[in-house]
């Protein structure tokens, strides 16, 4: 059972350009979370999503950003005219639902996004 | 309010030394399960334990332990005779279980440097 994938590992953008990051969760898992992780800090909640749902996102930046999971293919994290601040690693979590509890979450490797 | 403060922004130890790492948490949910999580420098989230916080039993797994006391609010993590594979970002996490959907709260991590 292959774990989360995020690709791609890493992404440069130039200032204004649009970035996406995708992110395949694991076999069976129907629900995936996004991190941000700027340099030196730890990560930040973004948004939650179940396929086709915007579950919370209550830590996603109010303009630019957007996050989509739909019935098939992976979930996409959008971010629009980026700015050097968005650099930062991006990571992506992923969870299985059994009965009315969530379980564990697996994260992927990261997307590190630079922005020049 | 849900936080977790690891107080102790970088460590160094020599090689072989003892070393704790302190993780303070708050939340106001009676249930919530707490993690650690490690960073090497190549940049993935290696689990490496779940608490729930009705099992304050302490875990021993090979050179790693963690003491775990709700009435101080505490998951502390020591790795003995340190090495320098230890040498990473350690992420302490909190998971508050009351909603229906779990949001991980990760401390702002502490950087271990193991010293040959």
């Amino acid at each position: 059972n292959a774990g989360v994938m995020q690709n791609p590992r890493h992404l440069v953008r130039r200032r204004g350009q649009e970035a996406r990051l995708r992110c395949s969760p694991m076999k069976g898992h129907s629900h995936v979370y996004w991190y941000r992780q700027l340099p030196e800090e730890g990560l930040k909640f973004m948004v939650y999503l179940q396929k086709e749902n915007i579950i919370d996102e209550s830590g996603m930046p109010k303009e630019r950003f957007s996050a989509e999971f739909p019935k098939e293919g992976p979930s996409i994290l959008r971010i629009q005219q980026v700015v050097r601040g968005d650099s930062a690693a991006y990571f992506c979590a992923s969870s299985p639902l059994r009965g009315k509890v969530l379980y564990e979450q697996y994260f992927g490797p990261g997307t590190r996004l630079t922005v020049t | 309010a849900q936080k977790v403060t690891q107080a102790q922004t970088e460590i160094s130890v020599v090689e072989k030394e003892d070393v704790t790492l302190d993780c303070v948490y708050e939340t106001r949910d009676t249930t919530y399960y707490l993690f650690w999580y490690k960073q090497p420098p190549s940049g993935e989230l290696v689990f490496l334990i779940r608490r729930n916080s009705f099992d304050e039993q302490n875990e021993i797994s090979g050179r790693y332990s963690w003491n775990f006391q709700k009435s101080t609010s505490s998951f502390n993590f020591t790795i003995t005779a340190s090495q320098v594979v230890d040498s990473a970002v350690y992420f302490c996490a909190l998971r508050p279980l009351k909603t229906s959907y779990d949001k991980v709260i990760f401390g702002p991590g502490t950087s271990l440097s193991v010293i040959p």
